[in-house]
């Protein structure tokens, strides 16, 4: 079955600095990819997902990138702010959104003042 | 977007009892939803998927005759916990898709056995 790992769990930056968090995964046949913030107590919530036809997606100050040779994609934060701090969460899955999902073991990120 | 919602929130219960969770797709209808596990400062574990009309289809490792589900309508889908003990607390979160977008989660439901 599919296994994703996540690098850094804890990342600790200052207030404007950007942020970067990797995955992989081994499974070939993934080909939907999906980050997710999660706070203490809550439900996952969608930040952006990228599906493998595509290298590279942004959105504000938000982008992932997506290496299918090596199995490996990147989650990217730009001018963080102490509201970005939560868990992070990176999955993959075959075929879209309602498959089941693979998560990564996750990111406690802190932005600090 | 679209809508899931689960039900209870939080529930406390005794060892060696059950509990039923709910997962609820508001606005659309949902075949299969997922149901995953999250002990606290970990991952999501998917537990099983939930197929309307058909058996569940469980992870290697989770006991089917332990967490049963039912998928009785294209809108719902419960997991009950049976002969609940203390290491089965946990954060208890469902997801179902719409039209294969992206993954909806529930609120998750927060189990407690004392």
């Amino acid at each position: 079955g599919e296994n994703v790992e996540q690098h850094p769990s804890t990342l600790s930056v200052q207030e404007g600095d950007s942020a970067v968090i990797k995955c992989t995964y081994s499974d070939s046949a993934s080909n939907y990819f999906p980050w997710y913030k999660q706070e203490l107590g809550k439900r996952p919530q969608l930040i952006i997902d990228i599906r493998s036809n595509v290298g590279e997606k942004k959105d504000q100050r938000i982008a992932v990138t997506l290496n299918k040779t090596a199995k490996h994609f990147s989650l990217h934060i730009t001018e963080t702010q102490p509201e970005d701090s939560a868990v992070y969460f990176c999955a993959a899955s075959r075929g879209g959104g309602g498959n089941k999902l693979t998560f990564g073991t996750g990111t406690q990120l802190k932005v600090e003042l | 977007g679209a809508v899931v919602s689960q039900h209870p929130s939080w529930v406390i219960c005794k060892s060696g009892t059950s509990v039923k969770i709910e997962c609820r797709s508001l606005d659309f209808q949902a075949t299969t939803m997922f149901w995953y596990r999250q002990f606290p400062k970990q991952s999501l574990m998917l537990m099983a998927t939930s197929n309307e009309g058909s058996k569940a289809t469980y992870e290697q490792g989770v006991e089917k005759d332990k967490f049963l589900i039912n998928h009785a309508s294209l809108t719902l889908s419960t997991l009950t916990v049976t002969s609940a003990h203390p290491e089965d607390s946990s954060f208890y979160i469902c997801s179902a898709s719409y039209q294969n977008t992206e993954a909806f989660f529930g609120q998750g439901t927060r189990l407690t056995v004392v």
